[in-house]
């Protein structure tokens, strides 16, 4: 079975860097696209990056491009979202998702979601 | 990128009633788009790919149509448990993006 596992909540103050995870497991990492979704509170879905974590391959959606990072560790399947400078604005749920080892594929897999917070 | 216009961005409706909600790609997709389900707390659950096909598991009474630039999902005879809120999704090409989305409430 396909799971994608995520790290848990965080809380953070503006400026602050933060990274956090998404692990899979069920199926070979090095073959599926890993991907991440933001969710703002009571907004609709935003897709940022994806990435192919086979051979790095990574695309970002123009709104997020330079704004965050998107990265994977094969060694230990998984995928990572970083920031370097967090804002308030950043607060939202992100989920990691994947569209399984197609390129251009619905997202068949989710992760549980983590709960991003960045106040002062 | 692709915009997508989802419509509409809420409705009510009862138990029983037929629901249908439309997306509009701003440009051709053919047939890349998804329709997704989300409850509140919950990630999205996908309900349909390549317009029309219906993933495993999900009863029969939700159907995609469509392609091109108009795409509908309708829910044949509502349940209780499928209030929730409704995303279509291209996957034609990136950046990705998402239609606004559509919350089915309660009458």
């Amino acid at each position: 079975e396909v799971q994608l596992v995520q790290s848990g909540a965080e809380v953070k103050k503006p400026g602050e860097s933060l990274k956090i995870s998404c692990k899979g497991s069920g199926y070979s990492f090095t073959s599926y696209w890993i991907g991440w979704v933001r969710q703002m509170p009571g907004k609709g879905l935003e897709w940022m990056g994806i990435i192919y974590p086979g051979d790095s391959d990574t695309r970002y959606s123009p709104s997020f491009q330079g704004q965050v990072t998107i990265s994977a560790d094969k060694s230990i399947s998984t995928a990572y979202l970083q920031w370097s400078s967090l804002k308030a604005s950043d607060t939202a749920m992100y989920y990691c998702a994947s569209p399984g080892g197609y390129s251009s594929g619905p997202i068949d897999y989710w992760g549980q979601g983590t709960l991003v917070t960045v106040s002062s | 990128a692709i915009r997508i216009t989802q419509s509409p961005s809420s409705l009510s409706a009862s138990t029983g009633d037929r629901v249908t909600i439309t997306c509009r790609a701003s440009q051709g997709i053919s047939s890349y788009l998804a329709w997704y389900q989300q409850k509140p707390g919950k990630a999205p659950k996908l309900l349909i790919y390549a317009a029309s096909t219906l993933q495993s598991g999900v009863p029969s009474r939700f159907s995609g149509s469509g392609s091109g630039t108009d795409f509908t999902l309708t829910i044949s005879c509502l349940q209780s448990e499928d209030f929730a809120t409704y995303y279509c999704q291209q996957y034609y090409s990136y950046p990705w993006t998402f239609g606004q989305g559509t919350k089915v409430e309660i009458k």
